[in-house]
């Protein structure tokens, strides 16, 4: 079955440092992978997607995500966190023609 | 701005008594979507409408029904909440069926039972 595997349930980061979330996921076929970020009191929004082609994906907010077949792993990153990235994020697979499922979130904290 | 609204976005009932949760959307999307999202876990695909076409997930439970009486609305109806219903419940839409379409997402509701 396909699933979705954020290891890092939370992480703390110092503003302005470089930042990597991870996610790895299990699926037979070729996946479908999406970063959303939920901040507090907000809904989900996308950050990006991967679907196929370069397998670095630019996003919005200055994030990006490297897509590893070898690894099975689609881990975002940013070079330098500002103190509104803190949220939760998540990694999500799409399934078939019409689900996403998602992996349960890392947590990001920034201090000064 | 178009946008996903949620109402309320805090709900308290007690255990067995029936519950409604509202979504409205002013993206004029085909697709709504209803999450359940519990804490610290990843949210849960409950069911979706492509128009007015009902889509339940195999796994739902019978106590969760769903209603869109128009484009712009959608219902979320727990006819007998169970104090393991309690959770976040997340509505979403996109413009056409399918994940790679973007899903636009509201503020949610949590739901505390009693």
């Amino acid at each position: 079955a396909q699933s979705v595997t954020q290891p890092d349930i939370h992480i703390t980061v110092s503003e302005g440092a470089s930042l990597e979330l991870r996610c790895n996921y299990s699926y037979g076929a070729t996946p479908y992978l999406f970063w959303y970020v939920q901040s507090p009191g907000q809904g989900l929004q996308l950050l990006l997607k991967y679907f196929s082609g370069d397998t670095l994906v630019q996003g919005i907010k200055g994030f990006e995500a490297e897509f590893k077949r070898s690894q099975s792993s689609f881990n975002l990153r940013k070079p330098s966190v500002h103190w509104s990235d803190a949220a939760e994020y998540f990694c999500a697979v799409g399934i078939g023609n019409e689900k996403l499922t998602f992996g349960t979130g890392t947590r990001l904290t920034i201090i000064p | 701005d178009a946008m996903v609204i949620q109402n309320p976005r805090y709900q308290v009932t007690q255990f067995g008594k029936p519950v409604t949760l509202s979504c409205s959307q002013t993206l004029n999307h085909n697709v709504m979507y209803w999450y359940q999202q519990k804490s610290s876990q990843a949210p849960k695909l409950l069911f979706h409408y492509y128009d007015k076409d009902f889509n339940n997930e195999a796994d739902t439970p019978d106590n969760f029904q769903s209603r869109r009486p128009n484009t712009s609305f959608c219902f979320l109806d727990i006819r007998s909440p169970g104090l393991g219903d309690a959770a976040m419940y997340l509505c979403a839409t996109s413009s056409r069926a399918g994940f790679y379409n973007e899903q636009f997402f509201g503020p949610g509701t949590r739901l505390t039972v009693l």
